[in-house]
């Protein structure tokens, strides 16, 4: 099956950093999605992008699809933005999932 | 619109024990799917419903795992016996057309 690689697994920052998190895909894909978990465990929709930039406040996404990768820019980050930032592509219809990468923002 | 809604959001039982996870997808929602994540792995693929008929289940770990989505609506995840190692966060999400995924909140189950 595709492969999904996210890079780092783990990342610290104070508040008020900026941060890049990667996720890296084997294949072409029909699909992706950037999710945040947070604390509590409850999964979040960021951004579904398949390709091009998307901006949502403080957070922004690009997806070379060509090259198969994409990008989460976190901007100015605050503590609530700690958790697992997982990108998740589409082959078909099931969602692959990397395993995330672990973001603690310290005040 | 309503989301995606889980029930329960949190559960402890026994091993050899049964539970029930029910979830309500986002209304007109033909596509459903099962996903759990074991402590510190990644998200899994457990199956894939088309309105009421399964159309993959590959990723369900046993037979210990039964899936249903009467009418095509709510769907519910029933785990009998529980094993200690089911214990993770199963997520539910649904679909339609081309718009991506959108995911219940999860039900955090602790097998002891």
């Amino acid at each position: 099956g595709i492969q999904v690689e996210q890079s780092p697994p783990d990342l610290i920052l104070q508040e008020g950093a900026n941060s890049t998190l990667r996720c890296n895909f084997s294949d072409s894909v029909n699909n992706l999605q950037w999710f945040h978990q947070n604390p509590w465990g409850q999964l979040i929709n960021l951004f579904y992008i398949p390709s091009g930039t998307k901006q949502n406040g403080r957070l922004s996404a690009t997806t070379v699809a060509t090259e198969r990768y994409s990008l989460l820019y976190i901007s100015s980050s605050q503590t609530t933005d700690s958790g697992v930032y997982f990108c998740a592509v589409v082959m078909g219809y099931a969602l692959n999932f990397g395993k995330g990468t672990s973001l603690l923002v310290t005040p | 619109e309503a989301g995606v809604t889980q029930f329960p959001s949190h559960s402890v039982i026994e091993k050899g024990q049964t539970v029930t996870l029910r979830c309500d997808p986002i209304s007109g929602h033909d596509n459903l799917y099962w996903y759990r994540r074991v402590m510190g792995k990644e998200i899994k693929f457990l199956l894939h419903f088309v309105k009421e008929s399964k159309q993959d289940e590959s990723g369900m770990p046993n037979n210990r795992f039964l899936a249903e989505r009467t009418g095509g609506t709510y769907s519910t995840l029933k785990v009998q016996p529980a094993e200690l190692e089911d214990s993770g966060v199963y997520f539910c999400a649904s679909s339609q057309g081309g718009n991506g995924y959108t995911f219940g909140s999860g039900t955090r189950l602790t097998v002891v």
